[in-house]
């Protein structure tokens, strides 16, 4: 089943202990990205990669880090996480035609943070 | 700057028709369309990617009308499973590959 699969779904932490969000894709996808959901703001870009080794900031990428060694995989470093940080975040992956995302996003279910 | 969608809300009953409008004060290249239920994750609905152009899913269709940076998703008798948040989406943006997404529709369908 063609999926993104991130890891873990829920996790509370505590402040300034380094975490890592996982996210995986079997669909051969070039491009990926992270993006936090918070109330009220929708979903705001963290993180994206257009493909191994290449990655750039999004709109929201203070305290975060990702890094794209595989294709497959993307994930998001937390080095020293904060309480507002807490949020609900999602990976996603697209295929890529020029600078298009012609197929529109794929999104992992999603992993709900919270730390304290 | 994300784009701003029109309404923030909107209740329906089964039957009516919608209208959710997205604007963005930056050029529009491309647009997608999503659905999120309430604790799932957002799902592809449909991508515009030429001016003028309209797509359709289902009874729900979308227009795209690049020179106003506007486009805007139509659902027609609108079904329960219609009830969720749509996100409208955009990118390329600013010279960079950013893709962002609008601020969001808060739809409910009632019996």
């Amino acid at each position: 089943e063609a999926q993104v699969t991130q890891n873990p779904r829920y996790l509370i932490t505590v402040t300034g202990k380094k975490l890592t969000v996982t996210c995986s894709q079997n669909m051969n996808h070039e491009y990926m990205s992270w993006y936090r959901q918070d109330p009220g703001l929708g979903l705001r870009q963290i993180y994206y990669s257009m493909n191994v080794e290449v990655t750039d900031k999004g709109d929201v990428p203070e305290g975060y880090k990702v890094s794209r060694k595989e294709k497959r995989n993307f994930p998001l470093i937390l080095e020293s996480p904060s309480p507002n940080q807490t949020s609900l975040y999602f990976c996603a992956s697209s295929l890529r035609q020029g600078a298009e995302l012609s197929y529109g996003y794929t999104f992992g279910s999603g992993t709900r943070l919270t730390v304290v | 700057q994300q784009p701003v969608q029109s309404p923030q809300a909107v209740i329906l009953r089964e039957g009516e028709d919608a209208v959710i409008n997205c604007s963005s004060s930056k050029a529009l290249y491309s647009v997608h369309w999503y659905r999120q239920k309430h604790g799932e994750a957002p799902v592809f609905l449909m991508i515009l990617l030429k001016g003028g152009e309209q797509k359709g899913h289902e009874k729900i269709s979308a227009s795209f009308n690049e020179k106003k940076q506007q486009s805007s998703l139509y659902l027609t008798a609108s079904q329960l499973s219609y009830s969720g948040t749509y996100f409208c989406g955009t990118g390329p943006s600013e010279g960079t590959y950013k893709y962002i997404f609008g601020t969001g529709t808060r739809l409910k369908v009632l019996a």
